[in-house]
């Protein structure tokens, strides 16, 4: 069974750039979820996706993230403009739904911004 | 909100030895409590979970006990292996949904062939 992939794996940007991120959850996976995950914490939840439709974006800095997942399985994870506080990896899971069922992490995308 | 702390934030063993990493909650009424360990350049991989309703759980070489009265729970290696070295995460949910869950910060285990 193929895991949760995601791309880039590495981005370097300046401040005010914007910078997507781009996941494919596993197949059959109804539940998607980013994380943001600053060196030396714990994973923080940024959005919740159930299907195509948002269960929960409550720590999600809307002022400057956006995510969408329009067809019900890839998501994409937007950054405008970026802040040097972004600096972290960003993680994707999946799960089979929404209730405390196992996540599946991707490899995450380490951005960094100057 | 939920708050979870998670103790030591590095620890060293030989191969061999136990390890043990220790985790406390503010939410009383969380009652899903995953481990999951993340190796290097990877994302977190889930290792052992408890539900409030059990005391302790046992896969192999690895258990979690859980103390709801004192809101603490432990994960416990036995017989580490140098691939057990990674960062260790507690985290605690309450909703029976992930989206409340809250991770602890981490726990760098390193074993020591």
């Amino acid at each position: 069974e193929a895991g949760v992939a995601q791309s880039p794996r590495y981005k370097i940007i300046e401040k005010r750039q914007s910078v997507a991120f781009w996941c494919n959850p596993i197949s059959g996976h109804a539940t998607l979820y980013w994380y943001q995950q600053i060196l030396g914490q714990g994973p923080k939840l940024l959005i919740q996706f159930q299907n195509n439709g948002v269960v929960d974006d409550s720590q999600l800095p809307k002022d400057r993230f956006s995510a969408e997942r329009l067809k019900g399985v890839d998501s994409t994870l937007k950054i405008q403009p970026a802040k040097l506080e972004d600096s972290a990896v960003y993680l994707c899971a999946s799960s089979l739904s929404s209730g405390n069922y196992e996540q599946y992490f991707g490899p995450g995308t380490r951005l960094t911004v100057t | 909100g939920e708050n979870v702390e998670q103790h030591p934030s590095t620890l060293s063993v030989q191969e061999g030895d136990s390890a043990v990493i220790k985790c406390t909650y503010s939410d009383s009424a969380s009652n899903y409590f995953p481990w999951y360990k993340q190796e290097l350049g990877k994302g977190p991989q889930l290792i052992i979970d408890i539900r409030s309703n059990v005391g302790e759980k046992k896969d192999q070489r690895i258990a979690v006990t859980l103390n709801k009265t004192a809101k603490h729970f432990s994960l416990h290696i036995t017989e580490t292996q140098p691939e057990d070295s990674a960062v260790y995460f507690c985290a605690a949910s309450r909703s029976g949904n992930n989206n409340d869950m809250r991770f602890g910060a981490g726990t760098r285990l390193t074993v020591k062939p």
